[in-house]
């Protein structure tokens, strides 16, 4: 079974439309990480995000927000009035307390119309 | 600081070649990682080293290894590459604490194809 699932395979909005980005994770450790990383078209990884299972604080940072519910095991990546520069492949990923295994999902490519 | 970077950024081999892919980083971290990322599949875990002198294996260690001689670098090696092979090598790096829940760093990234 897929650890980390994204369902949403692809998205296109169009410039100052808000986007979500889904990832729903599956662990059975009470200790995880949880991480958000951007691939711009130029193809290298940018870390956006690390958040550990104990914090389910919402975070912001300027136009990105993201929403973590162990309830529901997610951890959804809000774009606030997006921008062109936001076209890109957002990757969610689960680290687990136990073992050294780092999982990755498939990836929402998100593409912003001006 | 350079970062994390992996030598050569694209390379085409034949079935059956033999290579070497390099990764070095200048930040002192303690662990390494190597992935690979195949469209609709995500990145992949390959290989991992918690530090100098030790690997590990990862998600999908068939048909590769690796070593880490020297801290900053951790090499990952084709010995026979098949064409399944081809793909986008990522190398990536992290603080250690204990386990691999750091932030890790990527490094730009090599194509490989495999003719």
């Amino acid at each position: 079974a897929q650890k980390v699932t994204q369902a949403q395979t692809e998205i296109s909005v169009v410039e100052k439309e808000d986007v979500t980005l889904d990832c729903v994770y599956e662990t059975r450790d009470t200790t995880y990480y949880l991480f958000w990383y951007k691939q711009p078209p130029s193809g290298e990884l940018v870390f956006l995000i690390r958040r550990n299972s104990f914090d389910e604080q919402n975070e912001i940072s300027g136009r990105y927000s993201w929403n973590f519910q162990k309830s529901t095991s997610s951890f959804n990546f809000t774009i606030t009035a997006s921008q062109v520069v936001d076209s890109a492949v957002y990757f969610c990923a689960l680290s687990e307390d136990t073992g050294n295994q780092f999982y990755f999902g498939t990836g929402t490519s998100l593409t912003v119309i001006p | 600081n350079a970062g994390v970077t992996q030598t050569p950024k694209f390379r085409v081999l034949k079935t059956g070649q033999s290579m070497t892919l390099l990764c070095a980083q200048d930040m002192n971290h303690e662990y390494m990682y190597w992935y690979r990322q195949d469209p609709g599949m995500g990145l992949r875990l390959i290989h991992y080293s918690v530090g100098e002198g030790t690997t590990a294996k990862g998600e999908v260690p068939d048909g590769y290894n690796v070593s880490r001689l020297k801290k900053q670098n951790f090499l990952l090696g084709l010995e026979s590459a098949a064409p399944s092979q081809t793909s986008v090598y990522f190398c990536a790096s992290s603080y250690a604490t204990g386990v691999i829940h750091e932030t890790q760093y990527f490094g730009p990234g090599t194509r490989l194809l495999v003719l």
